[in-house]
Protein backbone atom coordinates (compact mmCIF):
# COMPACT_ATOMS: atom_id res chain seq x y z
CA UNK A 1 0.00 0.00 0.00
CA UNK A 2 0.86 3.57 -1.51
CA UNK A 3 1.27 6.23 1.65
CA UNK A 4 -0.27 8.21 -1.15
CA UNK A 5 -4.28 7.68 -2.18
CA UNK A 6 -5.71 8.31 -5.14
CA UNK A 7 -9.56 7.69 -6.23
CA UNK A 8 -10.96 6.43 -8.11
CA UNK A 9 -8.24 4.01 -9.36
CA UNK A 10 -10.38 3.61 -12.83
CA UNK A 11 -13.10 6.18 -14.48
CA UNK A 12 -14.56 6.46 -17.46
CA UNK A 13 -16.63 9.51 -18.74
CA UNK A 14 -18.19 11.10 -22.11
CA UNK A 15 -17.08 14.48 -23.44
CA UNK A 16 -19.39 16.44 -21.73
CA UNK A 17 -19.17 14.68 -18.52
CA UNK A 18 -17.54 16.39 -15.14
CA UNK A 19 -15.54 14.44 -12.43
CA UNK A 20 -12.75 15.29 -10.27
CA UNK A 21 -9.73 12.89 -9.36
CA UNK A 22 -9.16 13.08 -5.87
CA UNK A 23 -5.37 12.30 -3.84
CA UNK A 24 -3.98 12.29 -0.54
CA UNK A 25 -1.36 12.05 1.44
CA UNK A 26 -0.71 12.04 5.44
CA UNK A 27 3.09 12.07 5.49
CA UNK A 28 3.01 15.70 6.08
CA UNK A 29 4.59 16.93 2.51
CA UNK A 30 3.63 20.58 1.71
CA UNK A 31 4.23 20.08 -2.24
CA UNK A 32 1.77 18.33 -4.00
CA UNK A 33 1.75 16.77 -7.88
CA UNK A 34 -0.01 15.84 -10.94
CA UNK A 35 1.27 13.70 -13.62
CA UNK A 36 0.15 12.49 -16.78
CA UNK A 37 1.45 9.57 -17.92
CA UNK A 38 0.33 7.97 -21.15
CA UNK A 39 1.20 4.57 -22.09
CA UNK A 40 5.03 3.59 -21.94
CA UNK A 41 6.12 6.99 -21.74
CA UNK A 42 7.51 8.79 -18.73
CA UNK A 43 5.03 10.95 -16.38
CA UNK A 44 4.47 14.49 -17.92
CA UNK A 45 4.29 17.47 -15.12
CA UNK A 46 1.25 19.07 -15.20
CA UNK A 47 0.83 20.96 -12.10
CA UNK A 48 2.70 21.69 -8.88
CA UNK A 49 1.06 22.83 -5.52
CA UNK A 50 3.59 24.26 -2.77
CA UNK A 51 1.77 25.14 0.49
CA UNK A 52 -1.36 24.83 -0.62
CA UNK A 53 -0.54 27.71 -3.69
CA UNK A 54 -0.42 26.65 -7.52
CA UNK A 55 3.52 27.53 -8.00
CA UNK A 56 3.48 25.33 -11.44
CA UNK A 57 1.32 24.99 -14.31
CA UNK A 58 3.14 23.58 -17.23
CA UNK A 59 0.64 25.15 -20.07
CA UNK A 60 -2.06 22.21 -19.08
CA UNK A 61 -5.09 23.41 -20.83
CA UNK A 62 -8.53 24.49 -18.78
CA UNK A 63 -10.17 21.49 -19.00
CA UNK A 64 -7.87 20.03 -16.04
CA UNK A 65 -8.38 22.69 -12.96
CA UNK A 66 -6.73 21.63 -9.88
CA UNK A 67 -7.29 22.46 -6.48
CA UNK A 68 -5.70 22.10 -3.13
CA UNK A 69 -7.82 22.16 -0.34
CA UNK A 70 -5.80 21.56 2.48
CA UNK A 71 -2.17 20.40 2.58
CA UNK A 72 -3.08 16.63 2.54
CA UNK A 73 -6.04 16.76 -0.51
CA UNK A 74 -4.79 17.58 -4.24
CA UNK A 75 -7.94 17.37 -6.43
CA UNK A 76 -8.44 17.55 -10.28
CA UNK A 77 -11.24 18.70 -12.13
CA UNK A 78 -12.03 17.46 -15.21
CA UNK A 79 -14.21 18.67 -17.36
CA UNK A 80 -15.06 18.41 -21.44
CA UNK A 81 -12.24 16.42 -21.73
CA UNK A 82 -10.98 14.87 -24.89
CA UNK A 83 -9.97 11.43 -26.12
CA UNK A 84 -6.40 12.28 -26.00
CA UNK A 85 -6.91 12.71 -22.11
CA UNK A 86 -6.99 9.31 -21.60
CA UNK A 87 -4.44 8.12 -19.92
CA UNK A 88 -2.90 7.49 -15.84
CA UNK A 89 -2.90 10.38 -13.87
CA UNK A 90 -0.42 10.29 -11.23
CA UNK A 91 -0.42 12.41 -8.12
CA UNK A 92 3.18 12.41 -5.49
CA UNK A 93 3.61 14.36 -2.67
CA UNK A 94 7.32 15.89 -0.90
CA UNK A 95 8.77 18.36 1.03
CA UNK A 96 8.99 21.34 -0.32
CA UNK A 97 10.93 24.55 0.67
CA UNK A 98 14.02 23.29 0.60
CA UNK A 99 16.54 24.75 -2.57
CA UNK A 100 18.29 21.60 -2.41
CA UNK A 101 19.33 20.42 0.59
CA UNK A 102 16.72 17.68 0.79
CA UNK A 103 17.51 13.95 -0.75
CA UNK A 104 14.11 13.30 -0.18
CA UNK A 105 11.69 11.45 -3.09
CA UNK A 106 8.71 12.17 -4.28
CA UNK A 107 6.17 9.86 -3.53
CA UNK A 108 2.99 8.50 -5.75
CA UNK A 109 0.21 7.04 -5.50
CA UNK A 110 -1.32 4.08 -7.94
CA UNK A 111 -2.41 6.52 -10.14
CA UNK A 112 -5.90 6.99 -11.76
CA UNK A 113 -7.03 5.33 -15.37
CA UNK A 114 -9.00 7.38 -17.04
CA UNK A 115 -10.73 6.55 -20.33
CA UNK A 116 -12.33 9.53 -22.37
CA UNK A 117 -15.53 7.93 -24.64
CA UNK B 1 17.82 18.08 -25.79
CA UNK B 2 16.91 15.54 -23.99
CA UNK B 3 17.87 15.92 -19.88
CA UNK B 4 17.69 12.29 -19.20
CA UNK B 5 18.78 9.58 -21.70
CA UNK B 6 17.50 5.92 -21.04
CA UNK B 7 19.33 4.32 -24.22
CA UNK B 8 17.76 0.98 -23.27
CA UNK B 9 13.67 0.72 -24.09
CA UNK B 10 13.55 -3.24 -23.08
CA UNK B 11 16.10 -5.55 -21.28
CA UNK B 12 15.73 -9.24 -20.72
CA UNK B 13 17.67 -11.02 -17.60
CA UNK B 14 17.91 -14.37 -16.01
CA UNK B 15 16.81 -14.75 -12.45
CA UNK B 16 19.37 -14.39 -9.82
CA UNK B 17 21.95 -12.35 -12.48
CA UNK B 18 22.53 -9.04 -12.24
CA UNK B 19 21.83 -6.19 -14.62
CA UNK B 20 23.00 -2.38 -15.51
CA UNK B 21 20.26 0.07 -16.49
CA UNK B 22 21.90 3.19 -17.92
CA UNK B 23 20.82 6.45 -17.53
CA UNK B 24 22.92 9.90 -18.76
CA UNK B 25 21.85 13.02 -17.93
CA UNK B 26 22.93 16.68 -19.22
CA UNK B 27 22.95 19.50 -16.99
CA UNK B 28 25.07 22.70 -16.21
CA UNK B 29 23.68 23.13 -12.23
CA UNK B 30 26.48 22.24 -10.08
CA UNK B 31 23.64 20.69 -7.55
CA UNK B 32 21.42 18.14 -8.80
CA UNK B 33 19.90 14.62 -7.40
CA UNK B 34 19.54 11.61 -9.68
CA UNK B 35 16.56 9.52 -8.85
CA UNK B 36 16.07 5.86 -9.84
CA UNK B 37 12.02 5.05 -9.86
CA UNK B 38 10.32 1.29 -10.68
CA UNK B 39 7.03 1.27 -12.54
CA UNK B 40 5.27 -2.11 -12.36
CA UNK B 41 2.05 -3.14 -14.31
CA UNK B 42 -0.50 -1.73 -11.90
CA UNK B 43 0.91 1.89 -12.26
CA UNK B 44 2.44 3.08 -8.90
CA UNK B 45 6.03 4.38 -9.23
CA UNK B 46 7.95 3.13 -6.47
CA UNK B 47 11.28 5.24 -5.62
CA UNK B 48 14.28 2.99 -5.09
CA UNK B 49 17.41 4.88 -4.87
CA UNK B 50 19.10 8.51 -4.88
CA UNK B 51 22.55 9.73 -5.79
CA UNK B 52 23.43 13.22 -5.05
CA UNK B 53 25.70 15.14 -7.24
CA UNK B 54 27.84 16.24 -4.32
CA UNK B 55 28.11 12.78 -2.70
CA UNK B 56 31.16 10.64 -2.48
CA UNK B 57 30.03 6.84 -2.43
CA UNK B 58 27.78 5.73 -4.62
CA UNK B 59 24.35 4.65 -3.65
CA UNK B 60 23.25 1.38 -2.02
CA UNK B 61 19.78 0.13 -1.51
CA UNK B 62 19.75 -3.60 -0.65
CA UNK B 63 19.85 -5.22 -4.12
CA UNK B 64 19.90 -1.65 -5.90
CA UNK B 65 23.20 -0.13 -6.11
CA UNK B 66 24.05 3.28 -8.51
CA UNK B 67 27.10 3.64 -10.42
CA UNK B 68 27.76 7.01 -10.54
CA UNK B 69 30.27 8.89 -13.22
CA UNK B 70 29.99 12.25 -12.46
CA UNK B 71 32.76 13.30 -15.10
CA UNK B 72 30.52 11.12 -17.78
CA UNK B 73 27.39 12.41 -16.71
CA UNK B 74 25.85 8.40 -16.01
CA UNK B 75 23.95 7.33 -13.14
CA UNK B 76 23.39 3.74 -14.22
CA UNK B 77 21.36 1.47 -11.62
CA UNK B 78 22.28 -1.98 -10.74
CA UNK B 79 20.30 -4.58 -9.34
CA UNK B 80 21.52 -7.68 -8.29
CA UNK B 81 20.09 -11.43 -7.76
CA UNK B 82 17.40 -10.38 -10.38
CA UNK B 83 14.03 -11.59 -9.17
CA UNK B 84 10.79 -12.72 -11.26
CA UNK B 85 8.72 -9.46 -9.43
CA UNK B 86 12.01 -7.04 -10.73
CA UNK B 87 10.51 -7.13 -13.98
CA UNK B 88 8.87 -3.48 -14.88
CA UNK B 89 9.41 -0.06 -15.99
CA UNK B 90 12.59 1.50 -14.61
CA UNK B 91 12.71 5.08 -14.65
CA UNK B 92 15.86 7.36 -14.10
CA UNK B 93 15.20 11.08 -13.16
CA UNK B 94 16.99 14.52 -12.16
CA UNK B 95 16.18 17.27 -10.15
CA UNK B 96 18.22 20.12 -10.48
CA UNK B 97 19.13 22.48 -8.16
CA UNK B 98 18.16 26.11 -9.72
CA UNK B 99 14.32 25.10 -10.89
CA UNK B 100 13.32 23.48 -7.61
CA UNK B 101 9.94 24.81 -6.69
CA UNK B 102 8.49 21.75 -4.76
CA UNK B 103 11.75 19.84 -6.21
CA UNK B 104 10.26 19.12 -9.58
CA UNK B 105 11.52 16.25 -11.32
CA UNK B 106 12.61 15.68 -15.24
CA UNK B 107 12.12 11.39 -16.32
CA UNK B 108 14.01 9.93 -18.82
CA UNK B 109 12.10 7.66 -21.18
CA UNK B 110 12.43 4.46 -19.17
CA UNK B 111 13.55 1.41 -19.24
CA UNK B 112 11.71 -2.09 -19.84
CA UNK B 113 12.78 -4.92 -17.53
CA UNK B 114 11.87 -8.05 -17.76
CA UNK B 115 13.44 -11.07 -15.76
CA UNK B 116 13.03 -14.79 -17.15
CA UNK B 117 12.74 -17.63 -15.03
Amino acid sequence: DTEVTQTPKHLVMGMTNKKSLKCEQHMGHRAMYWYKQKAKKPPELMFVYSYEKLSINESVPSRFSPECPNSSLLNLHLHALQPEDSALYLCASSQAGHRFESNQPQHFGDGTRLSIL
Amino acid sequence: AQKITQTQPGMFVQEKEAVTLDCTYDTSDPSYGLFWYKQPSSGEMIFLIYQGSYDQQNATEGRYSLNFQKARKSANLVISASQLGDSAMYFCAMREGARNAGNMLTFGGGTRLMVKP
